[in-house]
C-alpha cells in the first residue's frame, strides 16, 4: 500500500537552515505538498509541488523532488524559532491524500 | 474569515456515550474529509464525501458514521465511544475538482475514559 515515511525528530539552531525529509511509494502520485502544525491548531498547507517538477522556491522555503528516487525535502533557510512546529509531508492522487508520521521540529537560541 | 470551523474544541467523554464532531465550512467546496490525528501514527482518514448525499469509508471507519447533508455540514458520530477513540480528531475540505490541497480545521481533541 502506499506509504509516506519521514524521520520523527529534527533540532536546529536559529539562523540554520533546516531540511527536513521525507520519501514516499507511490510513482502515480501527482501533488506532493508539505503542511506545518502548531501546537493546539490544525495542519497549514505550506508549500505544493506537482510530481513533473524538480524544485519549488517559495521566500524562505525550497522543495526539491526527485521522482527517480521518491525522495521530497523541504528546506526553510534562515531558521526562526517561529518555524519549529511539526511538518507533514503527503502524497496525492485524484482525491486520495497520504500523509506521512511529521517531523518534530526544534529551532534552539 | 472563510474556512473550516469544528466544534467542540475538547471534549471528555464517558465509554459507551454517544457524541458528534460537528464540522462546517463556508468555502463551498465539494469534498470533505475526517481523519485522526495519533502520537506516532500520524493522520489517518475516517471517512470521506466527495460531494453532497455522498460518503465513503477510509482508512479506519470502524465504530464512526458520517452524513453529508449539504454542502457545508460534515457532522462526525461516534455511536458507542471507547477509550480507542480518544484523539486528535480533524475536519477537511478541497474544492474537490481535479488536483486541489486539503484546508484544515482546528481539531477536536476527544478523549474517552
Amino acid at each position: 500500500g502506499e506509504d509516506v515515511e519521514q524521520s520523527l525528530f529534527l533540532s536546529v539552531r536559529e539562523g540554520d537552515s533546516s531540511v527536513i525529509n521525507c520519501t514516499y511509494t507511490d510513482s502515480s502520485s501527482t501533488y506532493l505538498y508539505w503542511y506545518k502544525q502548531e501546537p493546539g491548531a490544525g495542519l497549514q498547507l505550506l508549500t505544493y509541488i506537482f510530481s513533473n517538477m524538480d524544485m519549488k522556491q517559495d521566500q524562505r522555503l525550497t522543495v526539491l523532488l526527485n521522482k527517480k528516487d521518491k525522495h521530497l525535502s523541504l528546506r526553510i533557510a534562515d531558521t526562526q524559532t517561529g518555524d519549529s512546529a511539526i511538518y507533514f509531508c503527503a502524497e496525492s492522487w485524484g482525491q486520495n491524500f497520504v500523509f506521512g508520521p511529521g517531523t518534530r521540529l526544534s529551532v534552539l537560541p | 474569515i472563510a474556512g473550516i470551523t469544528q466544534a467542540p474544541t475538547s471534549q471528555i467523554l464517558a465509554a459507551g456515550r454517544r457524541m458528534t464532531l460537528r464540522c462546517t465550512q463556508d468555502m463551498r467546496h465539494n469534498a470533505m474529509y475526517w481523519y485522526r490525528q495519533d502520537l506516532g501514527l500520524g493522520l489517518r482518514l475516517i471517512h470521506y464525501s466527495n460531494t453532497a448525499g455522498t460518503t465513503g469509508k477510509g482508512e479506519v471507519p470502524d465504530g464512526y458514521s458520517v452524513s453529508r447533508a449539504n454542502t457545508d455540514d460534515f457532522p462526525l458520530t461516534l455511536a458507542s465511544a471507547v477509550p480507542s477513540q480518544t484523539s486528535v480528531y480533524f475536519c477537511a475540505s478541497s474544492p474537490g475538482q481535479g488536483e486541489s490541497p486539503l484546508h484544515f480545521g482546528n481539531g477536536t481533541r476527544l478523549t474517552v475514559t
